[in-house]
Formats: structure tokens, sequence, C-alpha cells
């Protein structure tokens, strides 16, 4: 079974304050992703990369930023943090093929207060 | 450009029921992969089940749909529905650039 861990799982933040969120993967899968999911928006895309080094926007990047310096580790930053961001944070990773499965860690619950 | 929609944001049926979850897409690509994904409460989505093959049923865990490229429908189906059914659905669509594109998620809820 693939593997995807996410930290924290939990965190509070306050605004205007810079988060890190943290995604290691053991799959040796070239893709990862950043999803949040928010009640009667599903599965929103924010960040994805296609291997080290390379970061790319997906459906609403304003306000994060991305960064992927090895194969294992995709991390989340809100540089300045807004209470628009509190949500739950998806990283994912998955094989660079059309049929490729995503494979989901256990997700960060962020609150901005 | 390309989309998934699932018609239903809520389904709630009674335990034993059949169950039949809609997803229909759009894409100019030919030959797209569907995917269902499952999210239980307090867990992550895990894929459910895929298929690229047109009018082949695929089946898994008691679930199964059939991707028919004429109606570009691929509908989640199951005879009997259980309690442990319970959970939010997504149903996906890759197609030419390999990215997933997410329909809004059905919550289905079962009742004894």
């Amino acid at each position: 079974e693939a593997a995807v861990t996410q930290s924290p799982r939990n965190k509070v933040a306050v605004t205007g304050g810079k988060v890190t969120l943290s995604c290691n993967q053991t799959n040796n899968h070239n893709n990862m992703y950043w999803y949040r999911q928010d009640t009667g928006h599903g599965l929103r895309l924010i960040h994805y990369s296609y291997g080290a080094g390379s970061t790319e926007k997906g459906d609403i990047p304003d306000g994060y930023k991305a960064s992927r310096p090895s194969q294992e580790n995709f991390s989340l930053i809100l540089e300045l943090a807004t209470p628009s961001q509190t949500s739950v944070y998806f990283c994912a990773s998955g094989r660079t093929a059309s049929q490729n499965t995503l494979y989901f860690g256990a997700g960060t619950r962020l609150s901005v207060l | 450009g390309d989309s998934v929609t699932q018609t239903e944001g809520l389904v709630t049926l009674t335990e034993g029921l059949p169950v039949m979850l809609n997803c229909t897409y759009q894409t100019i690509y030919s030959n797209p992969f569907l995917f269902w994904y499952v999210q239980h409460l307090n867990e992550s989505p895990r894929l459910l089940l895929k298929s690229f093959t047109d009018n082949k049923r695929t089946e898994h865990q008691g679930f199964h749909a059939t991707l028919h490229k004429s109606s570009s429908s691929f509908h989640l189906q199951k005879s009997s529905a259980q309690l442990s059914d319970s959970a939010l659905y997504y149903c996906a669509l890759s197609a030419r650039n390999y990215q997933l594109i997410w329909g809004s998620g059905t919550k289905l809820i079962i009742k004894p």
C-alpha cells in the first residue's frame, strides 16, 4: 500500500502568520498534489509537481506557494495566512500516467484565527 | 474545457435498497479515464474503481460502474446498500494532460 504522510495533522495559526504544511511519500511517485477540501466545494487543486524541483499552479493557487525539494517531499506554504484559508488540506501522490491512481495522506486540519 | 458533473449533492437511502450515483463528463479527448473515489467520515479519499474501456463493467467491493462514451456517463451502482456505504463519493476524469478533474461529490447516507 502506498504511503503518504502529512504533518502536522492539526494546526491553529494566527492571521498574518506563516504556515508550512509538509508531505512525504515513500512510493517513488513522480507526481504530487496539494488539495483543499471545503464543504460545498469538493476537492480543489492548489499546486502540483511533476518531480523534484518542479511546481505548477493548480486551480486556486493564490495565497499559496509550494516547494518540491526532493522526490519524496512536497510542502505547501502560506506566507500570510488568512481566515479564508481555514480548511482541510490533503496531499496526494501518483505515477505519471493518465490512469494513475492518487494516494492521499490523512489530511491536515488548519484553522486560521 | 474538461468537466465532471455529479448532479446529486446528497442521496439518502434505506439499507438494502439499490444505490445509483450519477456521473457525467465532458471532454474532447477520445480516451478518457474515469474514476470513483470514496471518502468515509474523517478519512482521506481512496480509489474505489476506475475504467477506460467503453461499455465494460468494472466492479470492486460490491460497487460497479460502466463507462459509456456514447452518453459520456460513468454512474456508480450497487445492488443493495449497507450502512457502511455511507460516505462522500467523488467521480473524476483524467483526460489529455493527465490531471484529474473532480466532480463536486455526492454524499451518500444509508439509514437503517
